[in-house]
């Protein structure tokens, strides 16, 4: 079986400090990892996924995350956050062959001025 | 291209009464998802559809829920009697392709479910 595990359910950071947001997935088969933003009142969007080949991955709004196998970890980073990126991140995984995408709780980024 | 949509955005019902749920997926998607979230339990997949079939229905919490597609335009998910704890966000989500890396899913903006 799969899981992912979000470690910080709230980060509060100031505007334009950098920010990381921890995601940890467990499987015993090749997954797929994305993650996705949630704005207030809106569904989920694609950030970024991984696939395979080069561990970093760049997104969308200046996101990228690292996909480190040895740690089984796929985290999110921005080095400069706005205000406007208040909104919560999920981690999820998708098993290689697999329809079921699995996410993690969520982590509520707080951005403030 | 106007994405998923899902309408009501809000429903506010008593107890016991009948509720639909409807979801139009992105046109030429042929995997369709719903999903509940709440706090406490966060984002849940209830059901799936590939080409309009239901694949997993796993997810789906008793049989008071239930969902269907008629067509590969338009589903509905149901619950019957509704009761307060499915108070929650029920999102549809769509997909251009069932599983595989590229199965981006494409998430509409929701309907608040309130049961009094």
């Amino acid at each position: 079986a799969q899981s992912v595990t979000q470690l910080d359910s709230q980060v509060p950071v100031f505007e334009e400090a950098p920010v990381e947001l921890r995601c940890n997935y467990s499987s015993s088969v090749s997954v797929y990892l994305f993650w996705y933003v949630q704005y207030p009142n809106q569904g989920l969007q694609l950030l970024l996924k991984y696939l395979s080949g080069s561990t970093l991955v760049k997104g969308i709004n200046g996101f990228e995350a690292e996909f480190n196998k040895s740690q089984t970890s796929f985290h999110l980073r921005k080095p400069s956050v706005h205000i406007s990126d208040t909104a919560e991140y999920f981690c999820a995984l998708l098993r290689a062959g697999g329809f079921k995408t699995i996410f993690g709780a969520g982590t509520r980024l707080f951005v403030k001025a | 291209d106007a994405g998923v949509i899902q309408s009501p955005r809000h429903e506010v019902t008593e107890m016991g009464q009948e509720v639909t749920l409807r979801c139009k997926p992105i046109s030429g998607h042929n995997s369709l998802f719903w999903y509940r979230q709440t706090m406490m339990r966060g984002l849940e997949l209830l059901i799936y559809f590939n080409n309009n079939v239901p694949i997993d229905d796993s997810g789906m919490p008793e049989d008071r829920f239930s969902a269907k597609m008629p067509n590969a335009s338009f589903s509905t998910l149901k619950i019957q009697p509704s009761e307060p704890r499915d108070s929650a966000v029920y999102f549809c989500a769509s997909s251009s392709v069932a599983g595989g890396p590229n199965n981006e899913q494409f998430f509409g903006p929701g309907t608040r479910l309130t049961v009094l």
